[in-house]
């Protein structure tokens, strides 16, 4: 399984862009780069998921380099309401088993 | 649609009781797994089901039984409680169109659990 890196915190202020870079140098050929979002005492939340090059949804950003060796959630314009755990998977999302290793995750503070 | 329900929301054991978590998927969803959450840690994958019937472990399965008869329930078994299970459990549920970007787990509320 590909082991992921996270910074274990981050601050930020209401407006501003944020950016959570994983790591994960032992990326394996089929598998996917997830990101997840918890709040205090919920279940984690999917944010966005993709496998190479740039993924956009509505709330979020992905931007994965050529070698895949890293990934950046980029969240725009961040409210307080995003103060949340963020956490990065990496795993092939055809072997189910595989694909949901949790680390500790980024714990996102934003300051009014 | 409820999405993933789980009872009951807490739960107080002494060690060496049994007893079942449940939970429940109302999206039709083939996958369904089982985590414990650790205060500060990331979640930790305890057994999955693809289907109906198919059950495997995660990462931590000792201490807990699965079952999968039907496509909607998924009850997680304590069979002797420890003070190391104390936890919050979650059960999250999927299914893979086998598109990129499509993958996503749904959650439940879930279980604290505190075993004495």
């Amino acid at each position: 399984l590909a082991k992921t890196t996270q910074p274990i915190s981050m601050d930020s202020y209401e407006g501003q862009e944020v950016n959570i870079t994983c790591s994960h140098n032992n990326i394996a050929t089929n598998d996917y780069i997830t990101w997840y979002q918890q709040f205090p005492s919920q279940g984690p939340r999917f944010i966005i998921q993709g496998y190479k090059t740039k993924v956009t949804n509505e709330v979020a950003s992905l931007f994965i380099p050529a070698d895949r060796k890293s990934s950046t959630l980029s969240l725009p314009r961040v409210s307080l309401s995003d103060t949340a755990v963020y956490y990065c998977l990496v795993g092939d999302i055809r072997n189910y088993g595989q694909n949901f290793v949790f680390g500790p995750g980024t714990r996102l503070s934003v300051l009014p | 649609n409820a999405g993933v329900t789980q009872t009951p929301k807490f739960q107080v054991l002494k060690t060496g009781q049994s007893m079942t978590l449940q939970c429940a998927q109302d999206m039709n969803h083939e996958y369904m797994s089982w985590y414990r959450q650790d205060p500060g840690m990331g979640l930790r994958l305890i057994h999955y089901s693809v289907g109906a019937g198919i059950t495997d472990q995660g990462e931590v399965p000792n201490g807990y039984n699965v079952s999968r008869s039907t496509t909607e329930d998924f009850p997680l078994r304590l069979l002797s409680a420890a003070p190391s299970q104390t936890s919050v459990y979650f059960c999250a549920s999927s299914y893979s169109s086998g598109r990129d970007g499509d993958n996503e787990q749904f959650f439940g509320p879930g279980t604290r659990l505190t075993v004495l």
